[in-house]
């Protein structure tokens, strides 16, 4: 399959406790995006790449969240120090940029349990 | 702040029923208005991506038309099926971001 792929698809953690995530994007796509959705809400724009760039990242975007894209292929996103209110689904998109409509490509996301 | 809202928030019809759905977006720094289809335990599905002013665009029984001047979209969905039921949102991107900006979805169940 030559979708976007995320893993872990679940997570399950202790307030706290540190977590990261993987995206791996269409492979000839050069951006890839972080979005976050939480019970009854469209999905929040977290950041994004342009190869390894990282271009733009949201002011609800905390100290404890960092994402790296350093071979501007996969990339990952760490929480540190855990809340509660971290429990979301995250998802992955990437896009070939060009000139064009730059459609979004999602993967099925990564569900994370903040207990 | 830039505000994308949806309505309604669910529906429900029978199966045969044509339904719509409305997207409300900023009228200004418009770029483009995407349309994704989200089944639980999958991932979201583009539907379409209408940049211009007037656009209609078709796909099998789902349509979807763009005003970007009062900065509105509608989908149409004609003679829904139980396959249908899913949430549909819309995405504002603005012209000066790669960024999407989301509604809250609209949750659609279609009944046998």
């Amino acid at each position: 399959d030559t979708g976007v792929s995320q893993d872990p698809r679940h997570k399950i953690t202790k307030r706290g406790q540190n977590v990261t995530f993987r995206c791996d994007p269409i492979s000839e796509h050069n951006r890839l995006y972080w979005y976050r959705q939480t019970l009854g809400q469209g999905p929040e724009f977290l950041t994004y790449f342009q190869n390894e760039a990282q271009l733009e990242k949201s002011r609800l975007l905390s100290d404890r969240f960092s994402a790296e894209r350093p071979k501007g292929s996969f990339s990952t996103l760490e929480i540190q120090r855990t809340e509660q209110g971290d429990s979301a689904m995250y998802l992955c998109a990437s896009s070939l940029w060009t000139s064009g409509n730059n459609e979004q490509f999602f993967g099925p996301g990564t569900r994370l349990t903040v207990l | 702040i830039l505000n994308v809202e949806q309505s309604p928030q669910s529906l429900h019809v029978q199966e045969g029923d044509s339904t719509n759905f409305t997207c409300s977006f900023p009228s200004s720094n418009f770029y483009a208005l995407h349309w994704y289809r989200w089944e639980t335990a999958k991932s979201p599905e583009a539907l379409f991506v209408m940049t211009l002013n007037g656009d209609e665009k078709k796909k099998g029984r789902i349509s979807a038309t763009l005003n970007t001047k009062e900065g509105y979209s509608y989908l149409y969905i004609k003679g829904s099926q139980p396959e249908d039921s899913a949430t549909y949102l819309c995405a504002f991107r603005p012209s000066n971001t790669g960024k999407l900006i989301f509604g809250q979805g609209t949750t659609l169940q279609v009944k046998p």
